[in-house]
């Protein structure tokens, strides 16, 4: 089955340290893969996406991701964290930009 | 101001009363499809759209309807409402044709069926 994992249904991270969300997916043909941020009552928004090209994306508020095929893996990364920063956030992957398939979201509080 | 507008945000009902809950995008998008949020679950796929006329299922579609009769608009259909329907829905849209994926995403819509 086509899915994303995402591992940690929450982070916690203080401010100013450096943090990773994790994400893997399962193999099925070649991936298109995407995180997403959700504010409390809100929809989601886009942060980055992995198309093709450079393993390290970068994308808004100053996050980025590594697209590792061998370990079929797209953590989101930040290297130092704001309060502002706190949200849920989602990873996503589609292999026909049709069905897109989203983690159950990790939760990421980071403290003053 | 580029958008997607989903009406109503919030709607309590009962078993079997038929709802519909409206989605509308601005941004002359190809795709778009329609999703529920649960907790623990992430959000899952229930109908897409590639275009006018041309609707799919999801992954958790039963239960549901579509249409694509304008590129504008896509609304989701519950012809028969049941508890277990009870979720945060939200509409999305996207240039995916063009493979730029990114979804954009309305402010979601607060179902509880009793």
């Amino acid at each position: 089955a086509q899915s994303v994992a995402q591992p940690e249904d929450q982070v916690n991270v203080a401010e100013g340290n450096p943090l990773t969300v994790k994400c893997t997916y399962s193999v099925s043909g070649n991936p298109y893969l995407f995180w997403y941020v959700q504010y409390p009552n809100r929809g989601l928004q886009f942060l980055l996406k992995y198309i093709t090209g450079d393993n390290l994306v970068k994308g808004s508020y100053g996050f980025e991701a590594e697209f590792n095929k061998s370990q079929t893996s797209f953590h989101l990364k930040k290297p130092s964290a704001l309060v502002s920063d706190s949200a849920l956030y989602f990873c996503a992957v589609t292999y026909n930009f049709n069905k897109f398939y989203f983690g159950s979201g990790t939760k990421l509080n980071v403290k003053p | 101001e580029a958008q997607v507008t989903q009406n109503p945000r919030y709607l309590i009902t009962v078993t079997g009363k038929k709802l519909t809950v409206t989605c509308s995008q601005n941004m002359n998008h190809e795709y778009m499809s329609w999703y529920r949020q649960d907790p623990g679950l992430g959000l899952r796929q229930i109908y897409y759209s590639m275009n006018v006329e041309v609707t799919d299922k999801g992954d958790v579609p039963e239960g549901y309807k579509v249409s694509r009769k304008e590129k504008r608009n896509f609304p989701l259909i519950l012809e028969s409402p049941s508890p277990n329907q009870t979720s945060l829905y939200f509409c999305a849209s996207s240039l995916a044709a063009q493979r730029v994926g990114e979804l954009f995403f309305g402010e979601g819509s607060r179902l509880t069926v009793l």
